[in-house]
């Protein structure tokens, strides 16, 4: 199993550009979710999904899009990217996240974002 | 879901045990405590959760007060490797919070 797979690895845009960032698990998750971490901080929550079709809010959401259509991947879209999304990106999934205690987090290997 | 707090830095000598406490004084009755570490600028690694019972895992043990409104993560033998950021976060599932963090350093 490859477990959970970002791409890219690294990634320099300008200001207004748009583009995508992928993330896909081969681990059957129901459960897959978005994460950015700036310097000296904790990763703060973008986005998340229970479930295909399923998409909500978490503490930093303006500037994103996401979409599921599939169980497997779980896209975020920077619409007109700005200097203050320079930031690593995380995503992660889990079993089903509906607190049946089974949501051990699994997180990919990020990606580094910088928008000049 | 709950907010925690934690120690922003620890040191622990090599061989012993490390001790994290944490504290998340509103946690309500559906939320679980997590902790998760991370190395160097690598994605979050699971450790261990639990609800009300104490817990053990190959990797650290979980000990949850009574009253839950605190927990202490060991690592019972710290090596070098174990040197990171440690999380804990309280959960119900489906939104995690991870704050700053206990930086966490093992003296040789």
């Amino acid at each position: 199993n490859a477990g959970v797979t970002q791409t890219p690895k690294f990634q320099v845009l300008k200001t207004g550009q748009s583009m995508t960032l992928q993330c896909a698990q081969d681990m059957n998750h129901e459960y897959m979710s978005w994460y950015r971490q700036d310097p000296g901080m904790g990763l703060r929550l973008i986005h998340y999904s229970v479930g295909a079709g399923i998409t909500d809010q978490g503490e930093v959401p303006n500037g994103y899009n996401v979409s599921r259509s599939t169980t497997e991947d779980f896209p975020l879209r920077l619409l007109s990217a700005a200097p203050s999304q320079t930031s690593v990106y995380f995503c992660a999934s889990s079993y089903d996240g509906q607190g049946s205690g089974s949501e051990k987090l699994f997180f990919g290997s990020g990606t580094q974002l910088s928008v000049l | 879901d709950a907010k925690t707090t934690q120690p922003p830095s620890m040191d622990c000598a090599e061989g012993r045990a490390a001790n994290l406490p944490c504290n998340h004084s509103t946690i309500s009755g559906n939320e679980y405590v997590y902790w998760y570490r991370q190395i160097h600028s690598q994605g979050p690694q699971y450790i261990i959760h639990g609800l009300k019972n104490n817990e053990t895992n190959e990797m650290a043990s979980l000990i949850i007060t009574e009253d839950r409104k605190s927990s202490t993560l060991i690592l019972p033998h710290a090596t070098l490797r174990d040197t990171a950021v440690y999380y804990c976060i309280a959960s119900t599932g489906n939104q995690f919070y991870f704050g700053t963090g206990t930086s966490l350093t093992v003296i040789p």
